[in-house]
């Protein structure tokens, strides 16, 4: 069974301040996704991670994937308070067409002024 | 485009009572996934549709059925509702036609479906 860990599952930052968290699962994919939620919204998505070593980057969000490691990281660059939210990864069992996701317990990043 | 849509986006039902959820994807978009999710189990799959068969399967008893129409469009039914059955109910769609490890389709989720069973 796949099972996929976020940590820290909290995280408190001070604006302009770097963190990163880290995702790991437990079988073979080469397919993780980052996803965003507001409270009281839905999942928006953040970044696609296909192969081992793939990087992107939108704004302040950077996202990798180790896929020999099976770790994947979302690091946060100079935090602004827009960016509090819960940030989940996810991951496809089948490596495919991606439709069938397991997410990480989420990790909810409160952003201090 | 529109994005997925789902209705109704609030609902309060009973114990024993069954339910029907409904799910419209982004036009275009073949499969539609639902997701449970509730504070203490967080994000689960329910099941996937694709061309009006279930592809995929996640661990739910068989009061969570679902089906597709030939519009793509999907519905989620509950039978025999029970307390823990309250949720948040994430509709998600993508295109899923042929992609393969190098595709970066996507899932789009809808907004959601509030479930309260009392």
């Amino acid at each position: 069974e796949l099972k996929v860990e976020q940590n820290p599952l909290f995280l408190s930052m001070q604006e302009g301040k770097n963190y990163t968290i880290y995702c790991n699962y437990s079988t073979t994919s080469d397919r993780l996704y980052w996803y965003r939620q507001d409270p009281g919204k839905s999942l928006e998505s953040l970044f696609v991670l296909l192969s081992n070593g793939a990087v992107k980057q939108e704004g302040r969000l950077m996202a990798s994937l180790d896929t020999k490691a099976r770790l994947s990281t979302l690091h946060i660059t100079a935090a602004v308070h827009d960016l509090s939210a819960t940030y989940f990864c996810a991951v496809d069992p089948k490596g495919n067409a991606g439709n069938m996701l397991t997410f990480g317990g989420g990790t909810r990043l409160m952003v201090k002024p | 485009k529109a994005g997925v849509t789902q209705t109704p986006r609030y609902l309060i039902k009973t114990r024993g009572q069954q339910v029907t959820l409904s799910c419209s994807p982004i036009s275009g978009h073949r499969s539609v996934s639902w997701y449970q999710q509730t504070p203490g189990q967080g994000l689960q799959f329910l099941f996937e549709y694709f061309s009006e068969t279930q592809r995929n399967k996640g661990n739910f008893p068989g009061r969570f059925s679902g089906r597709q129409f030939s519009n793509s469009r999907s519905e989620m039914n509950v039978s025999t509702l029970e307390l823990g059955d309250s949720a948040l109910y994430l509709c998600a769609s993508s295109l899923a036609g042929t992609s393969g490890p190098t595709s970066t389709d996507t899932q789009y989720f809808g907004p959601g479906t509030r479930l309260t069973v009392l």
